[in-house]
């Protein structure tokens, strides 16, 4: 298994720009999660989702748009990239079972997209 | 919402000795409290969970202990080597016990751990 795997590694953008972050996971995982790693700071929740065709937003969503249209894969969308959004960004997966308390389980890490916006 | 305060944020041992991280969080609700290590330039890796049925978990020279009646908890690197040295992060998560958006796990700002040989 690959596990997560991000692309691009790396990106520069120009404000104003828009792209999409790619996120795909072969681990039949039902939970997905776009973070973003500051320096210095710990992970903050973008946007998860729960299954194909739901998503919901974590911490920090403004500026950013997901899609879940299939089990596997979990795109992030700047639309408008701004200095603010740099940062690199990690996706995670992880499988839980609905409606049980104690399934939680741990998430899995993409390598990684690094994202500067001059 | 949940809120994870970690400290210290940098810690500095010599080989051989002990280091110990902590973090409190807010939300009684909370259950599931996992640490991750993170390399430079990598990715982060899970590296010790516990739930909030059991006080303390061991895993070789690692430990992580629970208070929930303080809500804090700790993680003990025993033994540390200069392949320890990383940034640790603690996180909790209510586990979906307050519904679906409880899955969320809320990370501390993390401790950049050097051990000097």
């Amino acid at each position: 298994n690959a596990g997560v795997t991000q692309t691009p590694k790396f990106r520069i953008l120009k404000i104003g720009q828009s792209m999409t972050l790619q996120c795909t996971q072969d681990m039949n995982h039902n939970y997905m999660y776009w973070y973003r790693q500051d320096p210095g700071m710990g992970l903050k929740l973008i946007y998860y989702s729960v299954g194909a065709g739901i998503t919901d937003k974590g911490e920090v969503p403004n500026g950013y748009n997901v899609s879940r249209s299939t089990t596997e894969d979990f795109p992030l969308r700047l639309e408008l990239a701004a200095p603010s959004q740099t940062s690199v960004y990690f996706c995670a997966s992880s499988y839980s079972r609905k409606r049980e308390v104690s399934s939680y389980n741990e998430q899995f890490f993409g390598p990684g997209t690094r994202l500067t916006v001059l | 919402g949940e809120n994870v305060e970690q400290h210290p944020s940098t810690l500095s041992v010599q080989e051989g000795d002990s280091a110990v991280i902590k973090c409190t969080y807010s939300d009684s609700a909370s259950n599931y409290f996992p640490w991750y290590k993170q390399e430079l330039g990598k990715r982060p890796q899970l590296i010790i969970d516990i739930r909030s049925n059991v006080g303390e978990k061991k895993d070789q020279r690692i430990a992580v202990t629970l208070n929930k009646t303080a809500k804090h908890f700790s993680l003990h690197i025993t033994e540390t080597q200069p392949e320890d040295s990383a940034v640790y992060f603690c996180a909790a998560s209510s586990g979906g016990h307050s519904g679906a958006g409880s899955y969320q796990l809320t990370f501390g700002k993390g401790t950049k751990l050097s051990v000097i040989p």
